[in-house]
């Protein structure tokens, strides 16, 4: 069974640029995560969707980040102007259920602001 | 509010020594459920267990063994006769459970950074 597929894995970007990421989550999985990691943090969470609604998007910088999930798959993380803090790995995590299953990760997108 | 206390940033063991790794953690919630992952150098995040609230019994996958204690609120986990592909970050989270608004996110700790030596 395919993992949790991001792109890019790595990303260079001056301040106030825009960039994007991609998740393709496992198959079947109705709920999708991005969380931000700083380095030498635990990762939080940005938006939860369920299927391709918005279950939580509380922590999510709405001036600066926005997220969709086209069709209840794939989903898209812009930043857009980006800021130096921004810098981090941007996870996209999947689950069956998101209240009972575990999420499991994809390989992170390191975003460097400079 | 949730919370997850990793108190030890690092640990540094020689290979075949035993290391525990603590995790201590806050909830009103009756229900709940904690997660341990473990993230090597290449920073994918590898799910390890997973535990409900109503279910305290330990559990031993191979080397690894974990101990849940709700009069503690701690979830510790043991690696025992360590090896060096056991080298990564450790992180423990917590999750609700269904009710009270709970979403299914994870809170994580701030991570145990674990050195195997050979």
């Amino acid at each position: 069974e395919a993992g949790v597929a991001q792109s890019p894995r790595y990303k260079i970007i001056e301040k106030r640029q825009s960039v994007a990421f991609w998740c393709n989550p496992i198959s079947g999985h109705a709920t999708l995560y991005w969380y931000q990691q700083i380095l030498g943090q635990g990762p939080k969470l940005l938006i939860q969707f369920q299927n391709n609604g918005v279950v939580d998007d509380s922590q999510l910088p709405k001036d600066r980040f926005s997220a969709e999930r086209l069709k209840g798959v794939d989903s898209t993380l812009k930043i857009q102007p980006a800021k130096l803090e921004d810098s981090a790995v941007y996870l996209c995590a999947s689950s069956l259920d998101g209240q009972i299953y575990e999420q499991y990760f994809g390989p992170g997108t390191r975003l460097t602001v400079t | 509010a949730q919370k997850v206390t990793q108190a030890q940033t690092e640990i540094s063991v020689v290979e075949k020594e035993d290391v525990t790794l603590d995790c201590v953690y806050e909830t009103r919630d009756t229900t709940y459920y904690l997660f341990w992952y473990k993230q090597p150098p290449s920073g994918e995040l590898v799910f390890l267990i997973r535990r409900n609230s109503f279910d305290e019994q330990n559990e031993i996958s191979g080397r690894y063994s974990w101990n849940f204690q709700k009069s503690t609120s701690s979830f510790n986990f043991t690696i025992t006769a360590s090896q060096v592909v056991d080298s990564a970050v450790y992180f423990c989270a917590l999750s609700g459970g269904r009710g009270s608004g709970n979403t299914g996110k994870l809170i994580f700790g701030q991570g145990t950074t674990l050195q195997v030596k050979p």
